[in-house]
């Protein structure tokens, strides 16, 4: 079935340190990838997206790009903030022809904290 | 982007008790998601609300433990019935098509003692 994995957390880091989240998924049809992050005791918000091999999605200075050759979507930024200290999860979506059409599948989510 | 609300924010509730958590949309939508996350863990979809048809549970979830109505294109319940402890979690619907970026609500953050 389709699934998503990310790299353990949680990630501690200095601000203005480079912040890269592993994100790889199952290679079953043409997924619409996410990245979503939740901010302490709120809800789930869309941070970026890519729908097709080399997009790169970008957000906040965030980035990603879909890596269909090696099934990766890691969540890169160049220079950290503490406000950026939340969860983030990655997400594919499921294609046509399967039965998780239309249905979000999360990673186990990594969690952020930056000091100052 | 849909802005969507959800009542109540956040219960305390006791066990052998339910619950209903709505869900507003500001803008008709075809398909809405009720997803579960646990204490520390990962979103869980639980179930598909689709307008006008019974809604489609994933596996471990049924319609006795989670009913589900969809009386219209911007608003669904979730009723977490019977609750236990283990009922604890953090409940979000979400808004999305089937090939369409989705979106969610705050969250409802439900305690059971």
């Amino acid at each position: 079935g389709n699934s998503v994995t990310q790299m353990e957390g949680p990630v501690t880091l200095s601000e203005e340190a480079f912040l890269t989240i592993n994100c790889t998924y199952t290679a079953t049809g043409y997924p619409s990838l996410f990245w979503y992050v939740q901010y302490p005791g709120e809800g789930l918000q869309l941070l970026l997206k890519a729908t097709k091999a080399d997009d790169k999605g970008s957000n906040k200075g965030f980035e990603a790009t879909y890596r269909k050759e090696t099934t990766s979507f890691h969540l890169e930024k160049g220079s950290v903030q503490v406000s950026d200290s939340a969860v983030y999860f990655c997400a594919r979506l499921g294609g046509a022809g399967g039965t998780s059409y239309g249905k979000l599948t999360f990673g186990q989510g990594t969690i952020l904290t930056v000091h100052p | 982007s849909a802005v969507i609300s959800q009542k109540p924010s956040r219960d305390i509730c006791q066990r052998g008790t339910s619950l209903t958590i709505q869900c507003q949309v500001d803008s008709q939508v075809t398909m809405m998601f009720w997803y579960r996350q646990q204490p520390g863990q990962s979103l869980t979809l639980i179930a598909t609300a689709n307008q006008g048809s019974e809604a489609t549970y994933e596996s471990g979830f049924v319609i006795d433990k989670f009913p589900i109505s969809r009386p219209n294109l911007t608003f669904s319940t979730l009723t977490v019935s019977n609750m236990s402890p283990e009922d604890s979690s953090i409940y979000l619907c979400s808004v999305g098509g089937q090939k369409e970026t989705q979106y969610f609500g705050p969250g409802t953050r439900l305690l059971v003692l």
